[in-house]
């Protein structure tokens, strides 16, 4: 099985702060995603990555960046956190297979952020 | 732009009875769909994906959906709800343009009362 594992369940930071979500996973995938999940908004698309060092902004990047040195781990980063980045975070990886669109996507269990 | 509806934020059901979540596409392009479950603290994994072929899809726990192209629907059931299956759902489908983005529903959850 995949396993895409998160280094933090529950986190709390302060306003201004830089903040570190590590996401590794386990199969060799070329693609990783970025997600935040809000309550009423589904999931919505933060970046992705589709090979070591590529990287390409999703529907809402403002205030976040990220960086994947490594095929298997991908960091998202808030460079100065805001109350309005309070939301659950998720990590997912997929194959590129033969055929893209027909893989989907594995996700860690999430992240769950606080900014004080 | 490929887009996904779902139909009630939240559907109440008892313990036995049909469990039917509405999905309704949006698409220029042959699409891509699939449903995802998410239970509670963890993260989602999929339930099962329609690509092309057979328009009715099984997926894991007894869940299958229908692809109905001329309603744009592709609506989840299962027959008998079981008090496992309490959690969100989220109908989804790939974008064009390649990378393989997915646009997400706003997800229904799924109440079973005993």
């Amino acid at each position: 099985d995949v396993k895409v594992t998160q280094s933090s369940r529950y986190l709390v930071k302060r306003t201004g702060e830089k903040v570190f979500l590590e996401c590794v996973q386990d199969m060799d995938h070329e693609n990783m995603f970025w997600y935040r999940q809000d309550p009423g908004l589904g999931l919505r698309l933060i970046y992705f990555s589709y090979d070591v060092k590529m990287k390409e902004k999703g529907d809402i990047p403002e205030g976040y960046s990220v960086s994947r040195e490594k095929k298997e781990r991908f960091s998202l980063i808030l460079e100065s956190a805001s109350t309005n980045q309070t939301s659950m975070y998720l990590c997912a990886s997929s194959s590129s297979g033969t055929n893209l669109n027909n893989q989907p996507q594995h996700f860690g269990d999430g992240t769950r952020l606080s900014i004080l | 732009a490929q887009s996904v509806t779902q139909l009630g934020s939240h559907v109440s059901v008892s313990e036995g009875a049909l469990v039917l979540l509405r999905c309704n596409y949006s698409s220029s392009v042959p699409p891509y769909l699939f449903w995802y479950v998410q239970y509670p603290n963890q993260g989602l994994q999929l339930l099962l994906k329609y690509t092309t072929g057979a328009t009715l899809v099984k997926g894991i726990n007894g869940f299958e959906a229908e692809f109905k192209k001329s309603e744009t629907s592709f609506h989840l059931t299962k027959p008998s709800a079981h008090m496992s299956d309490a959690a969100e759902y989220f109908c989804a489908v790939i974008r064009s343009g390649g990378y393989q983005k997915v646009t997400f529903g706003t997800g229904t959850k799924l109440q079973v009362i005993p």
